[in-house]
Order: C-alpha cells, then sequence, then structure tokens
C-alpha cells in the first residue's frame, strides 16, 4: 500500500512566525506535490518535485518554498507565515510519467493567528 | 496554464439514481483526466481516469466521457449508493508535465 506521511497533522502558527510542514513517501515515487484545499478554489498547486534537489513553482508559490533533500522527503516552508495562509495541506506522490496516480497524505491542517 | 471547471459545486441525488459530474479544461494538450474522491474529513483517493485516447471509461458504477472536441469530461455514478456520499475532483493533466489540475470540486449528497 502506497503510503505518503505529513507532518504535524493540525499547527497553530503566529503571523510572522516560521512554518515547515514536512511530507514522507515510501513509494519510490520520483514526484511530489503539494497542495492547499480551501473552499470554493478546490485544491491548488503550490509546488511540486521531480525528484531530489528539484523543486518547481505550482500556480500559487508566493509565500511558500519547498525544498526536496532526499527522494523520500518534500517541505513545504513559509518564511512568515500570514493569516491568508490558514488552509489544509496536502501532500502526494507520483510516479515519473505524467498521468499516473497521485497517493495523497493525510492532510495539515494550518491556522494563522 | 492549465485551468479546470467544475460546474456543480453541490448535487443532490436520491439514493438509486444517477449522478452527473461535469468539468471542462482549457489546455489542448491535456490528455489524461483523473477523479478523486474526499469522504467527509479525509484525504483523497483515486477513482477513475480517461486518457485521451479512448472517449469512455467504465469501472463498475463509474463511468468517464471525454469530449475532446468540446474540451469537457464528466463522471457518472450510477445506481448510488449512500457511501458514494462524498466531495469528487476533476483533474487535468498533459502527457510531458508532471502536475495535476484540480477543479474546485463537487459535494455530491446521496438522499435516502
Amino acid at each position: 500500500e502506497a503510503a505518503v506521511t505529513q507532518s504535524p497533522r493540525n499547527k497553530v502558527a503566529v503571523t510572522g512566525g516560521k512554518v515547515t510542514l514536512s511530507c514522507n513517501q515510501t513509494n519510490n515515487h520520483n514526484n511530489m506535490y503539494w497542495y492547499r484545499q480551501d473552499t470554493g478554489h478546490g485544491l491548488r498547486l503550490i509546488h511540486y518535485s521531480y525528484g531530489a534537489g528539484s523543486t518547481e513553482k505550482g500556480d500559487i508559490p508566493d509565500g511558500y518554498k519547498a525544498s526536496r533533500p532526499s527522494q523520500e522527503n518534500f517541505s513545504l516552508i513559509l518564511e512568515l507565515a500570514t493569516p491568508s495562509q490558514t488552509s489544509v495541506y496536502f501532500c502526494a506522490s507520483g510516479a515519473r510519467d505524467s498521468g499516473n496516480t497521485l497517493y495523497f497524505g493525510e492532510g495539515s491542517r494550518l491556522i494563522v493567528v | 496554464g492549465e485551468k479546470v471547471e467544475q460546474h456543480e459545486s453541490t448535487l443532490s441525488v436520491r439514493e438509486g439514481d444517477s449522478a452527473v459530474i461535469n468539468c471542462t479544461y482549457t489546455d489542448t494538450a491535456s490528455s489524461y483526466f483523473p477523479w478523486y474522491k474526499q469522504e467527509a474529513g479525509k484525504s483523497l483517493h483515486f477513482v477513475i481516469d480517461i486518457r485521451s485516447n479512448v472517449d469512455r471509461k467504465q469501472s463498475q458504477r463509474l463511468i468517464v466521457l471525454l469530449d475532446k472536441k468540446a474540451k469537457r469530461f464528466s463522471l457518472h455514478i450510477t445506481a448510488t449508493q449512500p457511501e458514494d456520499s462524498a466531495i469528487y475532483f476533476c483533474a487535468a493533466s498533459s502527457y510531458n508535465q508532471g502536475k495535476l489540475i484540480f477543479g474546485q470540486g463537487t459535494k455530491l449528497s446521496i438522499k435516502p
């Protein structure tokens, strides 16, 4: 069974603080993704990666950085968190070729106060 | 870039009836169209997909139709059951891109 694990599952952060969301996958997938889910917007792609050392900007990258230090790990970093970044964040992994199933983590709920 | 529009934000059908969720996309290069299901309070999981080399695909009670000319695809759930209640997301990607673009989601409710 494909496994994508996110941490933390819940986080309350203060405005201006730094937040790191971590994702680990045991699928040996090359591609990893960070999405945020907001009512009315569905899932929006923030950053993605084709493999260790690579990061690509998605559709809404402003205010976010990403890091892929290894095949298994992909982090999303909010250097200066703002209330507009309050959301549920999902990490996913997928095989190299486009058109393969994505496996999602359980989500990380972030509240920025 | 690619944009995917999901036309119904909510949909309510009686148990046993069929449900249809419609999506449109903008990028003619898109060639892969999956659907994901999200049950209340849970993550998303894959349910069915269709590739641009076919216009219809069925898996048990799920049917996906693709109209490339209209850049439209749809999910049909036949003989709906209470466990079909969930948010359904359509998505699209092109073969030479590794990213999947999602629609806004449709909350499907099955009434007894």
